[in-house]
């Protein structure tokens, strides 16, 4: 099993420009989610989806969309970066609440 | 609210020294509790969980948790640190209500030889 992989790993964008963080998961897991982490506050959920067709908003979902469309996609769509944006993103996944999370490698963002 | 603190960001200790990492919660039911432990530039990697049965767990790389419902509290132990221990720790609790993760701010553990 590769678990959960993301793509890309880095990535340098500009103000206002769109962009996708790409998730994926091989371990037929329902529950998937977006983070993004900065220094000094931990992890902070933006969206999550408990199946697919399902989505909901975290902590901090302005300026990020998501779709889940298949169980093992779960896409993260910056609309119109801004530099409170430059993070790194993580994505996870997990069977359910009691399980605990699986976490891709991360995506570093830079916006400027 | 379900909340999660973790009180020390920052812990330093020598190699074979016993460690605690302390995790407080804020939740109106049973929780579902975590460590996870994040070295640098990698993901999260899951130590133990905690969701009902014995109250003190046993994780990975000999790791383990005590869940104290009178205290709200979830500690981290390890009896005898090693170098390769130096990370970050992360406090998590899975609500039923939201259906969410949450995490505590992280405990960064520095091991001195």
């Amino acid at each position: 099993n590769a678990g959960v992989t993301q793509t890309p790993k880095f990535q340098v964008l500009k103000t206002g420009q769109s962009m996708t963080l790409q998730c994926a998961q091989d371990m037929n897991h329902e529950y998937m989610s977006w983070y993004r982490q900065d220094p000094g506050m931990g992890l902070r959920l933006i969206h999550y989806s408990v199946g697919a067709g399902i989505t909901d908003q975290g902590e901090v979902p302005n300026g990020y969309n998501v779709s889940r469309s298949t169980t093992e996609d779960f896409p993260l769509r910056l609309l119109s970066a801004a530099p409170s944006q430059t993070s790194v993103y993580f994505c996870a996944s997990s069977y359910s609440l009691t399980d605990g999370q699986y976490f891709g490698p991360g995506t570093r963002l830079t916006v400027t | 609210a379900q909340s999660v603190t973790q009180p020390d960001i920052h812990i330093t200790v020598s190699e074979g020294a016993s460690l605690e990492l302390r995790c407080n919660y804020s939740y109106g039911a049973t929780p579902y509790l975590f460590w996870y432990v994040q070295s640098p530039g990698q993901g999260l990697q899951l130590l133990l969980k905690y969701f009902s049965g014995d109250t003190l767990v046993q994780g990975i790389k000999g790791f383990e948790a005590e869940f104290k419902r009178s205290q709200s509290s979830f500690n981290l132990r390890k009896p005898s640190v090693h170098w390769s221990d130096a990370a970050e720790y992360f406090c998590a609790v899975g609500a039923d209500t939201g259906n969410q993760f949450y995490f505590g701010t992280g405990t960064s553990l520095t091991v001195i030889p």
